[in-house]
């Protein structure tokens, strides 16, 4: 799967929105966009996923650029309870991806009341 | 919400010892992986799993390594001979297909090898 970048770190404020960036610039037309965080002392979780278009969930939002290099998960507003390493993890569904999730350092979300 | 269940949450075993991490993967799942985090490393993929055997392993999971599907609902990852470096957190994780759908991880079992 393609390789991934985001900041090691980012600091929001509690109910504001929060935009954490991810490049990814050399993503295929196969590679699916990915997000996944992990909570204190907890395992993965799942937050959201897209190919082009823009997509909204009931955790966050997703904005692909239209060139795909770069994409960037959106909370609306922050709340403590989503301080949390957030991944941006590629996924190739053409057939030669590999099984599991290759998740990188992420970024580290710290919220302030 | 249905959710992966992970026994036990914390596991201290003597190095050298074989030890057997349980899980339950969502019951109409197909696919299901183990996972491990060393402490304060990134989240590594070890093995997955799919129609009743090993469907891509990483480097990690070597000949101490094996997994089973022992019934229809249990889904472990047995370590033979633990070393002091396989302390580390074990995640479960199963998702309805391979590569487009979401995983859902269990909570975890800490693995302590002293």
């Amino acid at each position: 799967d393609a390789k991934t970048t985001q900041p090691n770190s980012m600091e929001s404020n509690e109910e504001e929105p929060v935009h954490l960036p991810c490049n990814h610039s050399t993503i295929s037309g196969t590679d699916y966009i990915h997000w996944y965080r992990q909570l204190p002392s907890q395992g993965p979780e799942y937050v959201i996923h897209g190919l082009t278009s823009n997509v909204n969930n009931r955790m966050a939002s997703l904005a692909i650029a239209e060139d795909r290099k770069s994409s960037t998960l959106i909370l609306h507003r922050a709340t403590l309870r989503d301080a949390a390493v957030y991944y941006c993890i590629l996924r190739d569904v053409g057939g030669g991806g590999a099984d599991g999730l290759t998740f990188g350092k992420g970024t580290h979300l710290i919220i302030q009341p | 919400e249905p959710e992966v269940t992970q026994t036990p949450s914390h596991q201290v075993t003597q190095m050298g010892q074989e030890v057997i991490l349980r899980c339950v993967p969502i019951s109409n799942h197909l696919y299901f992986y183990w996972y491990r985090q060393i402490l304060g490393q990134k989240v590594e993929f070890l093995v997955s799993f799919y129609n009743n055997e090993i469907s891509e392993k990483s480097e990690i999971f070597d000949d101490q390594f094996s997994v089973e599907r022992p019934d229809g609902s249990n889904f472990t990852l047995k370590i033979r001979s633990t070393k002091l470096e396989d302390s580390a957190m074990y995640f479960c994780a199963s998702s309805e297909g391979r590569y487009n759908t979401e995983a859902f991880f269990g909570q975890g079992t800490r693995l302590t090898v002293v």
